[in-house]
Formats: structure tokens, C-alpha cells, sequence
């Protein structure tokens, strides 16, 4: 089936850790995406990417890494630099500006910090 | 602020009966996007509008968009307990971004 697959669902990290949350889409996608999202709050973007090798910073970037080596893959690793890492983090892929822009959605990973 | 601003922030209705909400925004916009999230998943595109269109329907769903006043409206009609689940306006803003601003949603309970 197509679609965006967000690994794990659930993760927990000891304060002072980096986690890395996996994100792979078979749609044939250029952009990727990762957002934030707080209980009962919206989404917050923390980067997004383009195209392969290429990557913006989003509003929240500070204490977040990400990589681009593959169209399929954006991998987004929670650095120990983030203060509040707890949250429900979801990754997206879009066609770009030929589809308006329409992103679809992973399932989500939850991050909790012990 | 670049993102849009749902309201009412939650709203609870029958089952049958027609839910409308509404996105403000401030800056200039290419198109608006309705999304779905049911409870700890995924959001899930519903429409999207264009700019220069003033109203789109897709099933039991009418949005609206009205530019001067900066304003959308989704409304879903004959609502089902279904229905219930968090719904959120993005934007995407002009100058050629390839992003999308989210807003915080607006949680509809729809009650058998």
C-alpha cells in the first residue's frame, strides 16, 4: 500500500539521550515534513525538505536534527539540546506545488522523556 | 502570525445537525486546506481552496472562503457521531513556500 510510515509509534528516552524517529514514504513524494503537536494544540513545523539533500528550518528547529540523503526517508533525531522534547511528532509528504500544496500524514510517533 | 485561528475552539452537537467552523487568518494566502485528526492520529486532508474560488463541496462538506474578510468557514451537514475528531485550517502563504501553516483546531463532539 502507498504511504508514509512513522517508526515507532511509541518511544520513550531518558533525559539526556538523542532519539532518532523514522519517517519512509513510497508516494513518490518530493517534500517532507515534520511537525509538532502538543496535547489539545495544534502543529508546529519543526523542518522540512524540498528535495533530497535539502532541508529547511521550521518554526521550532532549535534541538532538532534532520537528514535528507533519500527521496523516501527524513529521519528526524531529537537531540538532548531540546528542552521539552515530549510530544506527538508527525511527518508528512506532499507533491509540491503542482498538488496545492496537499500533504498527507503519517500515523505519529509519541516521544515521552523519563 | 502567519497561521490561522479556529473558532470556536470546541463544539458539541447532536447527531443530525450541521457543525460550522470558521478559520481567520492575517496574512495573504495561494490556497486554504481543511484537515481531520481523529484522537491520537494522523491528520487527514479533507479540501482545499484556492484564492481566487469562493466556495468548494465534497460530499456532506461546503467550504467557504471569503479573501476580503480573510475568513473560512467548513461546514459539514446531517453530522455523524463519526464526525467527531479535531479540525484544523492550514495555509499556504504566498511566496512561494512549500509549506503549510497549521492552526490549533477546532474539536467537534458529535453525539449519537
Amino acid at each position: 500500500d502507498g504511504g508514509i510510515t512513522q517508526s515507532p509509534k511509541y518511544l520513550f528516552r531518558k533525559e539526556g539521550q538523542n532519539v532518532t524517529l523514522s519517517c519512509e514514504q513510497n508516494l513518490n513524494h518530493d517534500a517532507m515534513y515534520w511537525y509538532r503537536q502538543d496535547p489539545g494544540q495544534g502543529l508546529r513545523l519543526i523542518y522540512y525538505s524540498q528535495i533530497v539533500n535539502d532541508f529547511q528550518k521550521g518554526d521550532i528547529a532549535e534541538g532538532y536534527s534532520v537528514s535528507r540523503e533519500k527521496k523516501e526517508s527524513f529521519p528526524l533525531t531529537v537531540t538532548s539540546a531540546q528542552k521539552n522534547p515530549t510530544a506527538f511528532y508527525l511527518c508528512a509528504s506532499g507533491a509540491g506545488t503542482l498538488s496545492g500544496n496537499t500533504i498527507y500524514f503519517g500515523e505519529g510517533s509519541w516521544l515521552t522523556v523519563v | 502570525s502567519q497561521q490561522g485561528e479556529e473558532d470556536p475552539q470546541a463544539l458539541s452537537i447532536q447527531e443530525g445537525e450541521n457543525a460550522t467552523m470558521n478559520c481567520s487568518y492575517k496574512t495573504s494566502i495561494n490556497n486554504l486546506q481543511w484537515y481531520r485528526q481523529n484522537s491520537g492520529r494522523g491528520l487527514v486532508h479533507l479540501i482545499l481552496i484556492r484564492s481566487n474560488e469562493r466556495e468548494k463541496h465534497s460530499g456532506r462538506l461546503r467550504v467557504t472562503l471569503d479573501t476580503s474578510k480573510k475568513s473560512s468557514s467548513l461546514l459539514i451537514t446531517a453530522s455523524r457521531a463519526a464526525d467527531t475528531a479535531s479540525y484544523f485550517c492550514a495555509l499556504r502563504t504566498q511566496g512561494g513556500s512549500e509549506k503549510l501553516v497549521f492552526g490549533k483546531g477546532t474539536k467537534l463532539t458529535v453525539n449519537p
